[in-house]
């Protein structure tokens, strides 16, 4: 079984749409996040919910909206797609909070987002 | 707070050639220090962690406290085991920072 699932898997889109990248995971983690790996595989951090709230918000443009419907999944929305988003989005999740769990983070295929 | 750099982007052997990617860490307590790998166009994993002393797909990385780094090693490399390699600080209690990583080329 998939322990961090992620969908779409790619996704291409033109400059100026609103679209989704849905994360799922079955480990019955209470916290998840979404990072941003850019084309140089710099990988940044920039939400975290844990158990549907949200702990981290990094400098992420409000275009970008994270929704947690329940502890299993966190789902992304942006909105206003610019050419600057293109980039692979992981999701990722851990048993909670605290140093002695942060680095037991599981993460997703990843999504490969193309802004045209 | 614990602060952990990998100061190459990328590192470039032949197959059967030794390897090490560096860690370096700056941090007056006990740190907490791991590797994360990712191959090409696959999720990042956990690949090693201080505390296990163990060794994966033949790595091994070894705190060296005198040094302050934990640098991953492998006696002869594989075309297998090129990929981006992470050393990840945490920030805080619930942040990891992961960075640029460092990218391991292992040519035939």
């Amino acid at each position: 079984d998939t322990a961090v699932s992620q969908t779409p898997k790619y996704l291409v889109t033109q400059m100026g749409n609103d679209k989704s990248i849905k994360c799922e995971q079955n480990l019955g983690h209470d916290t998840m996040y979404w990072y941003k790996q850019d084309s140089k595989k710099f990988l940044k951090i920039m939400f975290s919910y844990n158990n549907k709230e949200l702990i981290i918000n990094e400098t992420v443009p409000n275009r970008f909206s994270p929704k947690s419907p329940d502890k299993a999944h966190l789902n992304l929305h942006i909105n206003s797609l610019e050419l600057g988003d293109s980039a692979v989005y992981f999701c990722a999740s851990s048993p909670g909070q605290g140093f002695e769990v942060l680095y037991e983070q599981y993460f997703g295929p990843g999504t490969r987002l193309t802004v045209t | 707070a614990q602060r952990v750099t990998q100061p190459e982007k990328l590192l470039s052997v032949f197959k059967g050639a030794p390897v090490e990617l560096k860690c370096n860490y700056s941090y007056s307590g006990s740190p907490e220090l791991f590797w994360y790998v990712q191959y090409s166009r696959q999720r990042l994993q956990l690949l090693l962690r201080h505390i296990s002393r163990e060794s994966i797909k033949g790595f091994t990385a070894d705190l060296n406290k005198g040094e302050t780094s934990f640098h991953l090693k492998k006696p002869f490399a594989q075309e297998e085991d090129s990929a981006m390699y992470y050393c990840p600080s945490p920030e805080s209690y619930n942040k990891l920072i992961f960075g640029a990583g460092t990218r391991l080329a292992v040519h035939p």
